[in-house]
């Protein structure tokens, strides 16, 4: 079974500065899914950013990029200007594809609370 | 607008009284699911369906039911409620095999006394 570790339980970033969540995973699967969501204390889980495995371009929205490195199976999550609206729990999460065999499941991890200090 | 609606938003209750979350996405979404957000734990899957009909348990499904008898609608049932049940659920929706991520509901806090 699929497992995503976040480390960072908590992180905290100066407003304007940029901050990196890490986020690994444990599969045996060779394509797959890789998404962080975004829970602000309003509670809902905002898509932020995906990541197909099989594309070696790492995907970037906006200020949002994600760092790929599938070797070693690392998908770490980089914010750049951090504004207060940031703040929030941030989930690193991973999709299997059914054509693999994989259950049609997100799986998560513990998330990583994002303090940003005006 | 497309979304995934959940159904109530806050709920407290008493051990043992069955209740329902309910679920509805109109997405046509042909996979849908049921978590539940613990402090600690991230969130965990406790039931999914494929499609009509089809349902299947995910990691922690003991104490509760689901059914999927239309496409858009995918309710949780809890029979018996217990003060472990007390958590942050979210019902979300997806197509199958897809790189989008799933759409969630708004939650619903569940508090069993």
């Amino acid at each position: 079974a699929q497992t995503v570790t976040q480390s960072q339980p908590e992180m905290s970033v100066q407003e304007a500065e940029t901050v990196t969540l890490s986020c690994t995973y444990d599969t045996s699967e060779s394509d797959y899914y890789l998404f962080w969501y975004k829970q602000p204390p309003s509670r809902q889980m905002i898509l932020v950013i995906r990541q197909e495995a099989y594309k070696q371009q790492n995907a970037t929205e906006n200020r949002f990029s994600v760092n790929f490195q599938k070797a070693a199976k690392s998908f770490s999550l980089k914010i750049s200007d951090s504004q207060l609206g940031d703040a929030a729990m941030y989930f690193c999460a991973y999709r299997s594809l059914l054509t693999q065999g994989g259950s049609e499941k997100l799986v998560f991890g513990k998330g990583t609370k994002l303090t940003v200090n005006p | 607008e497309a979304q995934v609606t959940q159904n109530p938003r806050y709920l407290i209750t008493v051990t043992g009284k069955k209740l329902t979350v309910t679920c509805s996405q109109n997405m046509n979404h042909e996979y849908m699911s049921w978590y539940r957000q613990d402090p600690g734990l991230g969130l965990r899957q406790i039931y999914y369906s494929m499609n009509v009909e089809v349902t299947d348990k995910g990691d922690v499904p003991e104490g509760y039911k689901v059914s999927r008898k239309e496409k858009r609608n995918f309710p949780l049932i809890l029979e018996s409620p217990s003060p472990n049940q007390t958590s942050l659920y979210f019902c979300a929706s997806s197509r199958q095999n897809t790189n989008y991520g799933y759409t969630f509901g708004s939650g619903t806090r569940l508090t069993v006394v």
